[in-house]
């Protein structure tokens, strides 16, 4: 079993749709959960980080945590072309190791 | 203020080789991780350094080792390149002051090995 688990997608969404990317972890006892965003031939851009279960909002952005289920999910609201990209969940592990899933690919069509 | 910056942006080695990737941190951040993404791996965890040493360390061979200087500045070194080593190779800094630091990446260098 891998630690951290995305589908590989490509998710493709409407523009102005709401895109849902979901992720799996392993390892019980991971505090810290992050959502980096990454364009063709460009390094990982963070856009949310999150602690505690529940949701935290940061504009069109919302990250759900439920550590009870190991989910972590990325809603992206009124989706637009430019938020095409590869979305990676990154858990933080022992020694400030971050561990990615291989990604989900998004696709916003206009 | 600047972001992390990793030198040279390319590279091109052939088999044997060695070769040496430069990254700067965020002013103030004192940790230094390195990763190798490659399409099939994804991003892969490499090593760490704080304070001049090496905190933790991922699954890679023993050609690929690392360094910080008291700078925080950090280089890594691959030695007797092979083919699979080609790869975007990333540097993320943090504060490291607490376990739910965030990283921020460099652009990365592109190594290809020929």
């Amino acid at each position: 079993q891998k630690e951290v688990e995305q589908n590989s997608g490509p998710l493709s969404v409407p523009e102005g749709a709401i895109a849902s990317l979901n992720c799996t972890y392993s390892d019980r006892v991971s505090q810290s959960f992050f959502w980096y965003r990454q364009y063709s031939g460009k390094s990982p851009e963070l856009i949310m980080s999150i602690y505690s279960n529940g949701d935290k909002e940061d504009g069109r952005f919302t990250a759900q945590l439920n550590k009870a289920s190991q989910y972590v999910s990325l809603l992206i609201r009124d989706s637009q072309p430019s938020d095409s990209a590869t979305y990676l969940c990154a858990v933080m592990g022992y020694g400030n190791k971050l561990v990615f899933g291989a990604g989900t690919i998004l696709r916003v069509k206009s | 203020k600047a972001g992390v910056t990793q030198t040279p942006r390319y590279l091109i080695k052939t088999r044997g080789q060695q070769v040496t990737l430069s990254c700067s941190p965020i002013s103030g951040h004192r940790s230094v991780s390195w990763y190798q993404q490659t399409p099939g791996q994804g991003l892969q965890f490499l090593f760490e350094y704080f304070s001049e040493t090496q905190r933790n360390k991922g699954n890679f061979p023993g050609r690929f080792s690392g360094r910080q200087f008291s700078n925080s500045r950090s280089e890594m070194n691959v030695s007797t390149l092979e083919l699979g080593d080609s790869a975007l190779y990333l540097c993320a800094s943090s504060l490291a002051e607490s376990t739910n630091e965030k990283l921020f990446f460099g652009s990365g260098t592109q190594l290809s090995v020929l």
